[in-house]
C-alpha cells in the first residue's frame, strides 16, 4: 500500500528555514519520482518541486532561489529545505507520489 | 510558464443537476509525440489532500465514478459532472504537467 507522510515544524519564524520531511512506504524512490505541493490557508494549489526517481530535481521558478529538495532512498525520505520563509509561506505542504497518490499534508504557519 | 485559467471560480448547484467546468491554458498541452494531452483533474473536499479524478485530460482514474467526464485537447479542457451528488461537492482544480507543473486557480462546487 502507497503511503506518504509530511512532517515537520508546526510553527517557522519569518526569516527562518522550513524543514520538511516525506516519509514513503509500498513503493521505490528510486523506481517514482515525489512531488512537493503546498496550499495557502483557504487558497488554491501550487507546485513547488520535484524529486525525480533518478536523483534530479527541478522546481517552481517562483520558489527556486529558496528552495531544496533532497532525498535518502536508504531511509525512504525526500526532504524540502526553503529559507527566507515569510507569513504568505503559511499554509499546508503536501509531498505526492506522481501527483497520483498524496500524503495528509502537514500545516506550517509562519509567525512571530 | 504555462498559465491555467479556469472558469467559473464557484458555482452552486442541485443535486442531479449537470455542471461544467472549464480550463484553458496558455499553450497547448498536447505532445505531438504520443498524442495526449498533459491535462489532469482534481478534486479535494474541505480538510483532505487532492484526490486525482482524470488524467491525459480524459482518462478517468480507477474507482472514480462514471458520472465525472473530462474532454478537450489542445489549450481548452472541460470537466464534466452529470447528476451531481452530494459527495461531490467540493474544490476541483485542473493541473497542467505539459511543461513543468501549473495548477488551475480552483472552482468551489457548492450546493443551491
Amino acid at each position: 500500500q502507497v503511503q506518504l507522510t509530511e512532517s515537520g515544524p508546526g510553527l517557522v519564524h519569518p526569516s527562518e528555514t522550513l524543514s520538511l520531511t516525506c516519509t514513503v512506504s509500498g513503493f521505490s524512490l528510486t523506481g517514482y519520482s515525489v512531488y512537493w505541493v503546498r496550499q495557502p490557508s483557504g487558497k488554491g494549489l501550487e507546485w513547488m518541486g520535484r524529486m525525480r526517481y533518478n536523483g534530479d530535481t527541478s522546481y517552481n521558478s517562483a520558489l527556486k532561489s529558496r528552495l531544496s529538495i533532497s532525498r535518502d532512498t536508504s531511509k525512504n525520505q525526500v526532504f524540502l529545505k526553503m529559507n527566507s520563509l515569510q507569513t504568505d509561506d503559511t499554509g499546508t505542504y503536501y509531498c505526492t507520489r506522481d501527483m497520483g497518490n498524496w500524503g495528509q499534508g502537514v500545516m506550517v504557519t509562519v509567525s512571530s | 510558464d504555462i498559465v491555467m485559467t479556469q472558469s467559473p471560480f464557484s458555482l452552486a448547484v442541485s443535486e442531479g443537476e449537470m455542471v461544467t467546468i472549464n480550463c484553458k491554458s496558455s499553450q497547448s498541452l498536447l505532445s505531438s509525440g504520443n498524442q495526449k494531452n498533459y491535462l489532469a483533474w482534481y478534486q479535494q473536499k474541505p480538510g483532505q489532500s487532492p484526490k486525482l479524478l482524470i488524467y491525459y485530460a480524459s482518462t478517468r482514474q480507477s474507482g472514480v465514478p462514471d458520472r465525472f467526464i473530462g474532454s478537450g485537447s489542445g489549450t481548452d479542457f472541460t470537466l464534466t459532472i452529470s447528476d451531481v451528488q452530494a459527495e461531490d461537492l467540493a474544490d476541483y482544480y485542473c493541473l497542467q504537467h505539459y511543461s513543468y507543473y501549473t495548477f488551475g486557480a480552483g472552482t468551489k462546487l457548492e450546493l443551491k
